[in-house]
Order: C-alpha cells, then structure tokens, then sequence
C-alpha cells in the first residue's frame, strides 16, 4: 500500500450500534487526523493525534474515541451510534503536526446511521 | 477561536470564464494551505503560502496571501472542465488556549459549464 487507507469504503449503521472505522498509513508520518464533513459544512476536525501515543480533541469530539497504539494506525470508534453522525469520516496524516507541514487525506468512509 | 471564512459557497461558469475563491480568517495567519477536492474524491494539497502578500502560480491557478496574513485568495483563469470540484483553504493559527491548529473553510464548490 502507498498513502493512506481507510475502511470500510462505507457501512450502514444502526443507531446505537458501536463502529469502528478504521485508517492506517505506510508513510511513517507522526501526526493524524480525523475529520468529518457534511454538505456546507466542510471539514471538521474530530481527533487528532500528533504522535504515537497521544491523542487530542477537536472541533467536534463529542460522540468519537480515538486511539494511537502505533505510528501506522489510527482508528475511530462510534460507541453508540446516532443519526446526526451519517457523514463522510476522511482520515489525515502529515509528516508533523507542525502548521508547515501538509495534510494527505484517505479515501473516506461514507457512514449512514438510521 | 479562530475561524475561517470562504466565499462564496458555490459558483457555476461557463468553461473559459475566470474563477476566484477568498478565504478571510478572524485571526492572524502563519500559513495558509489551499486543497481541492474532486467529486466523489478527498482533498488534496496545491499549495501553501507562508509570507506576507506572497502570490505563487501554479499553471492557471494563481494563489495569493495577504499583506496581513489574514486574508488569501485562489484565481482560475480559463477555466476547464478538468477544474470542476470544491476548493478549500485552512489557515495554520493560533487557536486558544496556547495551541494552534489547522482550520479548514467550508469549501468553494465550482462547477463548469461546457
């Protein structure tokens, strides 16, 4: 694999069920991110991690969980899932977490919650 | 915090017509980042600008950071089919609380007419 993956591609979801999506990347970047984006509303930041082990919250954290047990990998978990979180997750890493250093995005997760 | 506004939300031209996206932050920049997005694709870095009123060309994209680090704007000339997608900025700045993060603007969705 080059860049980063993420799975699944999309999933449909009841509500109050757990999900973890899933993101890994082979670039050996140190910082990662999540992001969440609905029409109008652009990209908005969920978690993010600048380095292994350590994790932060962002604008909308409210609902997620992330975890950073590895450089490679970086999952998010809905723990009981509701409607208002059906969007499209992308995940991001960048070499640093450094204001200089660019974002590459995964493919995304369309996530529908009913 | 800081926020980061892009006008305008949406704009159709016809292919040939020239297109502009501003991007206005309510806080003082240290860098702006510019990524596309096609449709049905994830963001994708063009370009960034650091300096006071830098302008940097890619093609006929034409990026430019105002002389206050608040302000930034991407110019299209001609434009092509091949432009279609939304454009987003994200400003590097300080967000409170003694750290900075990179804040992403809702997206200029452009679409051209043939």
């Amino acid at each position: 694999i080059a860049g980063i993956t993420q799975a699944p591609t999309s999933q449909i979801l009841a509500a109050g069920r757990r999900m973890t999506l899933r993101c890994t990347q082979d670039m050996r970047h140190n910082a990662m991110y999540w992001y969440r984006q609905d029409l109008g509303l652009g990209l908005r930041l969920i978690h993010y991690s600048n380095t292994a082990g350590t994790t932060g919250k962002g604008e909308v954290p409210d609902g997620y969980s992330v975890s950073r047990a590895n450089t490679d990998d970086f999952p998010l978990t809905l723990a009981s899932a509701v409607p208002s979180q059906t969007s499209v997750y992308f995940c991001a890493s960048s070499e640093s977490s450094g204001g200089s250093n660019e974002q590459f995005f995964g493919p995304g997760t369309r996530l529908t919650v009913l | 915090g800081q926020q980061v506004m892009q006008i305008p939300q949406y704009q159709h031209v016809q292919e040939g017509e020239d297109f502009t996206t501003y991007c206005n932050s309510s806080t003082t920049l240290s860098n702006i980042q510019w990524y596309k997005q096609r449709p049905g694709g994830h963001p994708v870095f063009l370009i960034q600008l650091v300096k006071s009123g830098e302008v940097k060309k890619q093609k006929r994209l034409t990026f430019q950071f105002g002389e206050a680090k608040k302000n930034s704007s991407l110019h299209i000339t001609a434009t092509q089919t091949t432009d279609v997608g939304t454009y987003f900025c994200a400003g590097w700045g300080y967000s409170g609380a003694g750290s900075y993060q990179l804040t992403f603007g809702k997206g200029t969705k452009l679409s051209v007419i043939p």
